[in-house]
């Protein structure tokens, strides 16, 4: 199925740090969202985007959706242990009025104390 | 409940067993999706119901997936005659509105089957 392509894949970076992921995609979406995935775990969402060039946070966590609608970026400054997890990018296309939503790869983020 | 649950949170299979995995979405939440997630990829769309109408299966890999929500709350996903490439997690999740609104989604745990 089609899936958005998520860089870096992993990334293992020492605590403090700031970090930067970010999706990209051949057609549009209207939406975007950024979930993190621990272990066992399902995705939790943690920034939702509806407008191309909105810029959003959420504490230590800041994400834009791009003005071609075709991409999105995720930073997290000052990293902490607890970061550590998977973080998916997701789409919505603006055509589709099913709701449903296509997923990044995954970035893999390691936090070293 | 407070969360979407789901069950078996594991289940291991061999193969052409059937198997049943069971979705109990947050309480009156409209829109349920079923996902799968195979080994280190992203999530992947599988169906949708509003209620009890399952308005997109386009996602289901073949005529062995087959899902219901019979009363518009519960869900189950069944899986017959289950291959090794079946072996992934299925995450269930739901929504407080119908599909098409703005609104976003609470996932499960998933269930993780394993095929042998």
């Amino acid at each position: 199925g089609q899936q958005l392509n998520q860089s870096p894949q992993s990334m293992f970076i020492q605590e403090g740090e700031d970090v930067s992921m970010n999706c990209t995609s051949s057609s549009i979406f209207n939406t975007w969202l950024w979930y993190k995935q621990d272990p066992g775990e399902g995705p939790v969402l943690l920034i939702a985007l509806y407008k191309a060039g909105e810029l959003t946070s959420n504490g230590r966590l800041t994400a834009q959706f791009g003005i071609t609608r075709k991409d999105s970026f995720l930073n997290i400054s000052a990293s902490i242990p607890s970061d550590v997890g998977i973080y998916f990018c997701a789409g919505r296309h603006g055509s589709s009025n099913t709701g449903k939503l296509i997923f990044g790869q995954g970035t893999t983020l390691q936090v070293k104390p | 409940g407070a969360g979407v649950s789901q069950s078996p949170r594991y289940k291991v299979a061999k193969r052409g067993q059937d198997v049943a995995l069971r979705c109990d979405p947050i309480s009156g939440h409209v829109s349920l999706f079923w996902y799968q997630q195979a080994l280190g990829q992203g999530p992947e769309f599988l169906t949708y119901f509003q209620n009890e109408a399952q308005l997109d299966k386009s996602g289901l890999p073949s005529d062995r997936f087959f899902a219901e929500r019979p009363e518009g709350s519960v869900s189950t996903l069944k899986i017959q005659r289950t291959q090794q490439e079946d072996s992934a997690v299925y995450l269930c999740a739901s929504k407080d509105r119908a599909p098409s609104q703005t609104g976003e989604l609470f996932f499960g745990e998933g269930s993780r089957l394993t095929v042998l």
